[in-house]
């Protein structure tokens, strides 16, 4: 079975202060993919970025890092300089290439950024 | 370029009332979602289909159908609604034709509040 925890319920920073989020997955499958979503309070979905466990290249794209470590099945994603308008839940999630598509997702981080 | 559309936005029910939440995408995907959020839980599946004809059931299935209409639609159906199925409930889909599927990221609709007194 599959299963992801994310267990920070609700991080608040400062704005221009970095905050990480943690996201912890389990499966058996040795082939798998991972996926971060942002949900601001407009309330829609919105894709970030995916990752393949054969590749754990991190990345960086603007403020947001990806640290995506197989060893300690963990998939961490830094806002770098947060700003207001990165206040949303953050979800991590996890398919298996015998899920036909379908995600297992974490119960995502409130990230609350003040002024 | 609606992406996914979900009709209605808002509704609110009597518990025992019946209804069916809309889902069409126009991105030639395959296979289709639908979710439940609740607060603190994520998002849990309640039934998807992996392509046109099929459907089968997610985490939370009970008390829900599903219609496959065809390869753009996708309806979920409460036959006797109930508070606990008080929640928002979101369409999404995934899969271009020959992609593998679990590597597709999902694209969302903007989601139903259903409100069940």
């Amino acid at each position: 079975a599959q299963k992801v925890t994310q267990a920070q319920t609700e991080i608040s920073v400062v704005e221009k202060e970095d905050v990480t989020l943690d996201c912890v997955y389990e499966t058996r499958d040795t082939t798998y993919y991972l996926f971060w979503y942002k949900q601001p309070p407009s309330g829609e979905l919105v894709f970030l970025i995916r990752r393949n466990s054969f590749d754990e290249q991190n990345e960086i794209s603007g403020r947001y890092s990806w640290n995506f470590q197989k060893s300690t099945s963990s998939f961490n994603f830094t806002i770098t300089a947060s700003q207001v308008v990165d206040s949303a839940v953050y979800f991590c999630a996890l398919s298996t290439t015998d899920s036909w598509g379908k995600f297992q997702f974490g119960a995502g981080t409130q990230v609350v950024v003040t002024p | 370029n609606a992406g996914v559309t979900q009709t209605p936005k808002f509704q609110v029910l009597k518990t025992g009332q019946s209804m069916t939440l809309q889902c069409a995408q126009d991105m030639n995907h395959n296979s289709m979602y639908w979710y439940r959020q609740d607060p603190g839980m994520g998002l849990r599946l309640i039934y998807y289909s992996a392509s046109e004809g099929t459907t089968d059931k997610g985490e939370v299935p009970n008390g829900y159908n599903v219609s496959r209409l065809n390869k753009r639609e996708f309806s979920l159906r409460l036959e006797s609604a109930a508070p606990s199925q008080t929640s928002v409930y979101f369409c999404a889909s995934s899969g271009q034709a020959g992609a593998p599927y679990s590597n597709q990221p999902q694209h969302f609709g903007d989601g139903t509040r259903l409100s069940i007194l």
